[in-house]
This record gives C-alpha cells, sequence and structure tokens, in this order.
C-alpha cells in the first residue's frame, strides 16, 4: 500500500542552525501539506502546497520557514534559524481528493 | 472557545467494550469530518472520514456527525488491547487545512 515517507526520523541540531526536513508523498497526489506537533499538544497546520505554490499558510509559518518541490517525488520544509521552541514531530501529509489527508511517520525535530 | 474540543482522556475500557470518543466544534463552515489514530510518536492515521451529517461504518469502526449539535463520534466495537492508541478527530471547510483535537488517549486492557 502506498505510503508518505519522512526522512530523518530524527534530527538533532543547534539552535541558529537550518534544517531540511524531507518528504516523499504517495506518488499520485497532488496536494502536500506540513503539520507539526509539539510534544503534548494538539497537531497544527503549518502550509499546504499545491500546483508548485503555496495555497495556504497559518501564522505559524513565518518568513523562517520556506517549502520546496525540487523535483517530481520529494516535497521539503526547510526552517532557515532554528529557535528552541521549533522542536517537535514533523508531519508531512498528501492527498489526491482535497480532505483525505495521509501522514507520514513523522521527523522528530530537537533544537538544543 | 475552542475551535475543537476533545476530551484528553485517558479512557481506560476492558477488552470487548464498546468504545466511545467525542469531539464538539464551533465553526458550522465545518463539512468533512476525520477521525485518526495516533501511536506514541508515530503520525496520525486516518481510520474514518466523513462528509455532512449522518452514519457510516468500516468494520468495527463507526463514524457519526451530528451538524445540528456541532458534535462527532466514534464508536469503536469489541475493542481489542491493539486499540489502545490517541485517537484524534479532525475537520476542515472543504479546503486543505485540517484543524484537529487535542487527541483521546484510549487504553483497553486484557
Amino acid at each position: 500500500e502506498p505510503e508518505v515517507t519522512q526522512t530523518p526520523s530524527h534530527q538533532v541540531t543547534q539552535m541558529g542552525q537550518e534544517v531540511i526536513l524531507r518528504c516523499v508523498p504517495i506518488s499520485n497526489h497532488l496536494y502536500f501539506y506540513w503539520y507539526r506537533q509539539i510534544l503534548g499538544q494538539k497537531v497544527e497546520f503549518l502550509v499546504s502546497f499545491y500546483n508548485n505554490e503555496i495555497s495556504e499558510k497559518s501564522e505559524i509559518f513565518d518568513d523562517q520557514f520556506s517549502v520546496e518541490r525540487p523535483d517530481g517525488s520529494n516535497f521539503t520544509l526547510k526552517i532557515r534559524s532554528t529557535k528552541l521552541e521549533d522542536s517537535a514531530m514533523y508531519f508531512c501529509a498528501s492527498s489526491d481528493q482535497v480532505n483525505e489527508q495521509f501522514f507520514g511517520p513523522g521527523t522528530r525535530l530537537t533544537v538544543l | 472557545q475552542k475551535e475543537v474540543e476533545q476530551d484528553p482522556g485517558p479512557l481506560s475500557v476492558p477488552e470487548g467494550a464498546i468504545v466511545s470518543l467525542n469531539c464538539t466544534y464551533s465553526n458550522s463552515a465545518f463539512q468533512y469530518f476525520m477521525w485518526y489514530r495516533q501511536y506514541s510518536r508515530k503520525g496520525p492515521e486516518l481510520l474514518m472520514y466523513t462528509y455532512s451529517s449522518g452514519n457510516k461504518e468500516d468494520g468495527r469502526f463507526t463514524a457519526q456527525v451530528d451538524k445540528s449539535s456541532k458534535y462527532i463520534s466514534l464508536f469503536i466495537r469489541d475493542s481489542q488491547p491493539s486499540d489502545s492508541a490517541t485517537y484524534l478527530c479532525a475537520m476542515n471547510t472543504g479546503f486543505q487545512k485540517l484543524v484537529f483535537g487535542t487527541g483521546t488517549r484510549l487504553l483497553v486492557s486484557p
């Protein structure tokens, strides 16, 4: 069964460093998303991406964040200068219909 | 008022019990309702997807939506220890952003 994959599973970085989180969505899906979940809190929407552009973003998704689909299979989230409060699980999701979103296993980001 | 409210639990039941999980919401524009299961430090797994009001059944799972009351439920029949997880409700207006509840932690004891 097709699934969303994410790498790395765990990323440790120093505050102020740049990180890139990678995702391979399900192959025939057209809509891509990033969410995050701070430990013990709810899943929060960051950004959605369709047709090579951002279609919606939350107020969390500030100028430190960017997304890219560099080729036909990968979808990346970049955080330019990480802060302690960026420590969280980051989930990539994809969908072919607008509302059935399938999530990847997540990348645990730890900022020291 | 939070957009989506969900009791965090934990909800403890014996194996074989019927489990009822619920969410309330405030945004009457929500049209699409989902239930996800999340194991510790894993990604949410889509269990059920419903549109508008009514019931939907899939195996041991039944999802109910009552838009007039802004209330959704997930029922699990014949619960198993492997059902122990956090159950997340999520919803949207038909656009792309999902709004999640905080999740209810379910513990099914053998």
